[in-house]
């Protein structure tokens, strides 16, 4: 089955930790997309990247890192700098049809 | 620089009742509009997409949406709702920026459908 997979389902974070999520796809697919969903507020773009190596800040980076070494993954770190992190988390990609995502089942992020 | 309303936070009706979900847009070039839905604790799932072919487009489980140029809107339809149509539904609006299509949400609307 192609899709994207997003894990873990849930995590949990304590203070002045880092934690990554992980999303991967064997779509095939270029554009990969990292979101963050609060209630009541949509989804926000956190980052987002067009091709592997590259990746630019969306409208939301301040305490998140990511990387794209390979062009199935597309891992996003919640640094100690993030510090409101309690959040649904979705990563998303593109493919030929470049305006179309597709999206992974989501991560919920928890602080204790 | 482009923008989404969704003009209601929750709309509530009853079993085999028509369902309509609200969205307005702006948008300084032609834009790509979507409606994708979302159950809970889930990923979104795309439900249907305009691209400047046919203004009514027609998506799965029998929704529609029909793109008007003069209101700038994008609103969702359904003739008869079913109780697994209740669901979160966002609105999307993407414009090409930059070498790359860059999507902007509504806030959502809630589907709440009583037997």
């Amino acid at each position: 089955d192609g899709g994207i997979t997003q894990s873990p389902k849930y995590l949990f974070r304590k203070e002045g930790q880092n934690v990554t999520l992980s999303c991967e796809q064997n779509l095939n697919h270029d554009a990969m997309y990292w979101y963050r969903q609060d209630p009541g507020q949509g989804l926000r773009l956190i980052y987002y990247s067009q091709i592997v190596n590259d990746f630019q800040k969306g409208d939301i980076a301040e305490g998140y890192s990511v990387s794209r070494e390979k062009k199935e993954s597309f891992p996003l770190t919640v640094t100690s700098a993030q510090k409101n992190p309690t959040a649904f988390y979705l990563c998303a990609s593109s493919g030929t049809s470049k305006e179309t995502q597709y999206f992974g089942p989501g991560t919920r992020l928890l602080v204790l | 620089a482009q923008s989404v309303t969704q003009l209601d936070s929750h709309v509530s009706v009853s079993e085999g009742t028509p369902v309509l979900l609200r969205c307005n847009y702006s948008s300084s070039y032609s834009p790509s509009l979507f409606w994708y839905v979302q159950h809970p604790n889930k990923g979104l799932q795309l439900l249907l997409k305009y691209t400047s072919a046919a203004t009514l487009v027609k998506g799965i489980n029998g929704f529609e949406a029909e793109f008007k140029k003069s209101e700038t809107s994008f609103h969702l339809t359904k003739p008869s709702a079913h109780m697994s149509d209740a669901a979160e539904y966002f609105c999307v609006v993407s414009e090409y920026y930059g070498g790359s299509y860059i999507p902007t949400f509504g806030r959502g609307t809630s589907l709440i459908v009583h037997p």
